[in-house]
């Protein structure tokens, strides 16, 4: 099945400073790709969706300001952070999805995001 | 507006029993409907999924789920459960026509096969 990797996995980072996660997909163009924030008490919240080349669309809540998100080729999409903070220790999960398999999203692995 | 309800946090069965995981859904349209997996410290992985045809759906794994519409459900089975089975489950929902292509997930169900 397609394939789509995450980095770093992991990334401990001093408050105020700005994290970029990246997510690509291997061997598919994704054209949508979708950023999750997973809680400890495991709910998967949908941060955003992204179309390559256009502005991503953020879901009621999420702060645009604060989490970048950039699509800028069909395997690509990054997730900055900025200015972090404790509260935005996490895990982040992105997922895509090809215009030819519009019924299936795949997943990353996943960043574990912890600021300290 | 879509909604996925999975109606238990935890699930434990015994090695070599039968495990239902339960998943209720509400659409206004047509629903696509997923089941994903995930370990901990990864990514979702795709198990299954019902967009149309026949009501039961296999997946990997030994997994299947029947699409039951007057119920609303798409329970996950599996005829005898292996211990690496134990981890997350996640059923998803999408409405076929609206909801600009996103999937709404359910708050989880932890699995856990004992040996």
């Amino acid at each position: 099945g397609a394939v789509v990797s995450q980095h770093p996995s992991r990334v401990i980072c001093k408050s105020g400073t700005s994290v970029k996660i990246e997510c690509r997909s291997l061997d598919f163009q994704a054209t949508t790709m979708f950023w999750y924030r997973q809680f400890p008490k495991k709910s998967l919240m949908l941060m955003a969706t992204s179309n390559e080349g256009s502005k991503a669309t953020y879901e009621q809540g999420v702060e645009k300001d604060k989490f970048l998100i950039n699509h800028a080729s069909l395997t690509l999409s990054t997730l900055t952070v900025t200015s972090a903070h404790p509260e935005d220790s996490s895990f982040y999960i992105c997922s895509a999805r090809e215009r030819e398999n519009y019924n299936e999203q795949f997943f990353g692995p996943g960043t574990r995001l912890t600021v300290l | 507006a879509q909604s996925v309800a999975q109606p238990e946090d935890q699930v434990n069965v015994a090695e070599g029993n039968p495990l239902t995981v339960k998943c209720t859904y509400s659409v206004s349209g047509n629903p696509y409907l997923f089941w994903y997996v995930q370990y901990p410290n990864r990514g979702l992985q795709f198990l299954l999924k019902y967009i149309t045809g026949d009501n039961l759906v296999k997946g990997s794994y030994g997994f299947e789920a029947e699409f039951n519409k007057s119920q609303t459900s798409f329970h996950l089975k599996k005829p005898s459960a292996l211990v690496s089975d134990s981890a997350l489950y996640f059923c998803a929902v999408r409405d076929a026509l609206r909801g600009a292509g996103k999937s709404t997930f359910g708050d989880g169900t932890t699995l856990t096969v004992k040996p």
